[in-house]
């Protein structure tokens, strides 16, 4: 059964870039079936989709956010990684991986998902 | 700055119904299929329903979804105490190029 695990400093200054790697377990970040995303979500709001990456490295960013992201794929270590730059308080958040994947009409769902990691951006 | 809409609470006893909805837009829920998920603290969010009505294995029918227009509605029959969770809806923006979620809403069952 297909397993994500988020990691990563849980404490990140203001101004400096936040890194956090998804590990996919009991599946592979080489399918050419699925995208892979990061999702997150400041205390008291709502979710907020941050990107997503397929197979080949194609990615796609909220245009919200796209000036500071970077999202990679580690076909060896089977892991897929967030790189966030210049972080502000307002970065704060619980911040989750998840798999995309598509159903027979070719719409696309996210069914597994992370138990999410939490990032305070402080000093 | 969630980008679909639901309400913030929602509440019944045990073997009733419940509804909750999820109002989007043109390019998202008016274009694209709805997705719903619970979350319960502590635990990653569980897939409930896609693509406006199916279900994933191992998901029970008392769990249904559907989809009009630019809205869509979770619906939970039969309550129990362990349906007590915060349920979301997500569905692709063909505006944004992406996703967008619903705010989330915090089903308590008395």
């Amino acid at each position: 059964q297909l397993q994500l695990q988020e990691s990563g400093p849980g404490l990140v200054k203001p101004s400096e870039a936040l890194s956090l790697t998804c590990t996919v377990s009991g599946g592979s970040v080489s399918s050419s079936t699925y995208y892979w995303g990061w999702i997150r979500q400041p205390p008291g709001k709502g979710l907020e989709w941050i990107g997503s990456i397929d197979y080949s490295g194609y990615t796609y960013y909220n245009p919200s956010l796209k000036s500071r992201v970077t999202i990679s794929v580690d076909t060896s270590k089977n892991q897929f990684s967030l790189k966030l730059s210049s972080v502000a308080a307002a970065d704060t958040a619980v911040y989750y991986c998840a798999r995309t994947t598509m159903d027979l009409s070719y719409y696309y769902y996210m069914d597994v998902w992370g138990k999410g990691t939490t990032v305070t951006v402080s000093s | 700055q969630s980008m679909l809409s639901q309400p913030p609470s929602a509440s019944g006893t045990p073997g009733q119904s419940v509804a909750i909805s999820c109002s989007g837009s043109s390019s998202s829920i008016g274009s694209n299929t709805v997705n719903w998920y619970q979350k319960v603290p502590g635990a990653a969010p569980k897939l409930l329903i896609y693509s406006n009505d199916q279900w994933p294995s191992g998901v029970p029918d008392r769990f249904s979804g559907s989809k009009s227009g630019t809205s869509a509605s979770l619906a939970i029959s039969g309550l129990q105490s362990e349906d007590e969770a915060d349920y979301f809806c997500a569905a692709w923006d063909d505006s944004l190029n992406g996703w967008v979620f619903g705010g989330g809403t915090k089903l308590t069952v008395l």
